[in-house]
């Protein structure tokens, strides 16, 4: 067990509409990170928060969106969903020790 | 910019002999270099990584990984392979002077263990 939490562990849903995942770091840790994994994509950085700022950004869409709060947790939100974003969307948090510990993962479908 | 080249897809060994996983990076500052699996519906787990010190690293599960600067290449290695090693594996590059900037993930080698 990594420490990161994530929920939800599956979620549907249909195109068009919008979802949001939810991400609780180990504790302590200051950096989230957010994933997408996919068949077709393999594994791409989306987005790194960094004790509530946005630090680095990488593959986002306009379409999503992420923030990492007060208690240091985060969420990405997902909108005008469409069928190619359905995947696995793995946040992770580290420390200043630069490795980076992964969540379960949330698995995505769009219908 | 970094980048990560695994030269293999697909890797298909026989239970108890030599697994070798290739991973070839290109990194504009002193890399730190990561080697992550991937098992089926779970998430990562870090087998072992790179930071400046002795250039052999040792992981968990029996895995080691060399760190060659000359050759730019960490390639991932364990004696003898067992059944459970089956899985995907990543290997990660971060430039350890650009603090704050993204990992970079290779394409992965999915290990194939068999009886």
């Amino acid at each position: 067990d990594s420490g990161v939490t994530q929920t939800p562990k599956h979620l549907i849903t249909a195109t068009g509409q919008r979802v949001t995942l939810r991400c609780s770091p180990r504790s302590g840790d200051l950096s989230v990170y957010w994933y997408q994994q996919s068949l077709d994509q393999g594994l791409q950085f989306l987005i790194q928060y960094y004790n509530g700022e946005e630090r680095a950004k990488g593959n986002i869409l306009e379409r999503f969106s992420a923030q990492q709060f007060p208690d240091l947790h985060s969420e990405l939100n997902l909108s005008s969903l469409e069928l190619g974003d359905s995947a696995l969307y793995f946040c992770a948090s580290s420390s200043n020790t630069d490795t980076q510990y992964f969540g379960p993962g949330t698995r995505l479908t769009v219908l | 910019a970094q980048s990560v080249t695994q030269l293999d897809s697909h890797v298909s060994v026989s239970e108890g002999t030599p697994v070798l996983l290739r991973c070839n990076y290109s990194s504009s500052y002193s890399p730190s270099l990561f080697w992550y699996v991937q098992h089926p519906n779970k998430g990562l787990q870090l087998l072992l990584k790179y930071t400046s010190a002795a250039t052999l690293v040792k992981g968990i599960n029996g895995f080691e990984a060399e760190f060659k600067k000359s050759e730019t290449s960490f390639h991932l290695t364990k004696p003898s392979a067992h059944m459970s090693d089956a899985a995907e594996y990543f290997c990660v590059v971060r430039d350890r002077d650009n603090y704050g900037q993204n990992f970079v993930f290779g394409p992965g080698t999915r290990l194939s263990v068999l009886p």
